[in-house]
């Protein structure tokens, strides 16, 4: 259990749905994440959150709407996805923003696996 | 450029030790973090080392840290089954608010 929960853990949808991923974190942190983790291929960094602002939007496609309604809160919402959106989308959350002087460490939910057919 | 490399695979006997290495490219990395992923999972912080220690110990596990060629490595002592999955190296690097992760090892342990 490391404080912060995602749900659904397993998730299918059609092309045509709409769906959200929800992520919830209890550690008081500030600074949340969305990750997506494909088979052989590096995390990649989604968005970055602090303080619910969006700080970090790495060339994500807008079939992807993130939502951060309070530091607890982050919401992937979904629409129109493509099969290769299919992965393991990972929240995350750390105390504070990472920067070269802070050892903020990053804690990661146990993932949603979602499947586009 | 950021760039983290890892091996993609290394199995070792029930007991025997296992070193996981990682290369980097970004010097200006302050931070290195050492990941594992079990089957199903999210990632699990393991440790992490200051840019400035060259070694971390923390019970089986001891992180070497290699500034100079900018190589870091994990080893586990009598390494167990339930040390199989999937590690990750990842650093703070030069840009903020991310870490980058490598393409992560696979550790079998063979009993």
């Amino acid at each position: 259990e490391t404080g912060v929960t995602q749900t659904p853990r397993h998730l299918v949808m059609g092309m045509t749905n709409k769906k959200s991923l929800k992520c919830e974190q209890h550690l008081g942190h500030n600074a949340m994440y969305w990750y997506k983790q494909s088979a052989k291929k590096p995390l990649e960094l989604m968005f970055v959150y602090s303080l619910e602002e969006r700080v970090e939007n790495n060339s994500v496609p807008s079939r992807f709407s993130p939502e951060c309604p309070n530091s607890s809160h982050l919401f992937l919402h979904l629409h129109t996805l493509q099969p290769e959106d299919s992965a393991l989308y990972l929240c995350a959350s750390s105390e504070g923003l990472l920067t070269l002087h802070s050892g903020n460490t990053i804690y990661f939910g146990e993932g949603s696996w979602l499947t586009v057919v | 450029g950021e760039d983290v490399e890892q091996s993609l695979f290394l199995s070792v006997r029930e007991g025997d030790s296992s070193v996981i290495n990682c290369t980097y490219t970004d010097s200006s990395s302050t931070y290195l973090y050492w990941y594992k992923q079990e089957p199903g999972a999210g990632l699990q912080l393991l440790t992490y080392i200051f840019s400035n220690m060259d070694m971390k110990q923390d019970q089986r596990l001891t992180v070497l840290l290699n500034k100079k060629d900018k190589h870091l490595s994990l080893r586990i002592a009598d390494t167990q089954t339930g040390d199989s999955a999937i590690y990750f190296c990842a650093e703070n690097g030069g840009a903020t608010n991310k870490l980058i992760f490598g393409t992560g090892t696979l550790l079998a342990v063979q009993p």
